[in-house]
């Protein structure tokens, strides 16, 4: 079975923490792709990253990590000091190599206090 | 360009009724994907086009749902004799590539 967790459901923090989201995908499939989306509160999905399966380098992007482990089937993402405007809700998800079914999680929703 | 786009925005209509919304993508995208998410989940496949030929869909796209791509540019989403249960802000993505970028979805609620 395909399948993408997102095991927290809503995380808080005060702004400047950091704070990590977590994915962990079910697959059989040895070649798949991962992503994250974020959903700010206006509602269109925005493209965070996408990473391949044979690629477990860890990737950072301004305040923006993520680390992705084949041995434990996680694929986290990391804000660091985090902002007010990264409140939204974040989705992983998973694409199996030959087939367009995305498949995502349930989000977590992220709230950022001033 | 100005992204994707969706047609209506919101829709309410009774039980029973038919509905049909549609999406402009990215002009040069040749990929186009249609989802529905309901509240407190993420989108849900339902069907995949390239250029005009539909190559995906979703087993949970039931005979009452038909989407269509003529001629590989905008695409439609037809929903025969809504129910209830097809309350459901309904997202058009389109890409190049892996990279997908999301119209702002048209909010269903059947009565």
């Amino acid at each position: 079975a395909q399948k993408v967790t997102q095991a927290q459901t809503e995380i808080s923090v005060v702004e400047k923490e950091d704070v990590t989201l977590d994915c962990v995908y079910e697959t059989r499939d040895t070649t798949y792709y991962l992503f994250w989306y974020k959903q700010p509160p206006s509602g269109e999905l925005v493209f965070l990253i996408r990473r391949n399966s044979f690629d477990e380098q860890n990737e950072i992007s301004g305040r923006y990590s993520w680390n992705f482990q084949k041995s434990t089937s996680s694929f986290n993402f990391t804000i660091t000091a985090s902002q007010v405007v990264d409140s939204a809700v974040y989705f992983c998800a998973l694409r199996p190599s030959g087939t367009y079914k995305y498949i995502f999680g349930t989000g977590t929703r992220l709230k950022v206090l001033a | 360009d100005t992204g994707v786009s969706q047609d209506p925005r919101h829709k309410i209509t009774k039980r029973g009724q038919n509905v049909t919304f549609r999406c402009d993508p990215i002009s040069e995208h040749n990929r186009l994907y249609w989802y529905r998410q309901t509240l407190g989940q993420g989108p849900e496949f339902l069907t995949y086009f390239q250029n005009e030929a539909q190559l995906e869909k979703s087993r949970l796209l039931s005979d009452r749902f038909s989407a269509e791509r003529p001629k590989g540019s905008f695409s439609t989403l037809e929903i025969q004799r809504t129910e209830q249960g097809d309350s459901a802000m309904y997202l058009c993505a389109s890409s190049l590539d892996d990279t997908q970028y999301f119209g702002p979805g048209t909010r269903l609620t059947v009565l």
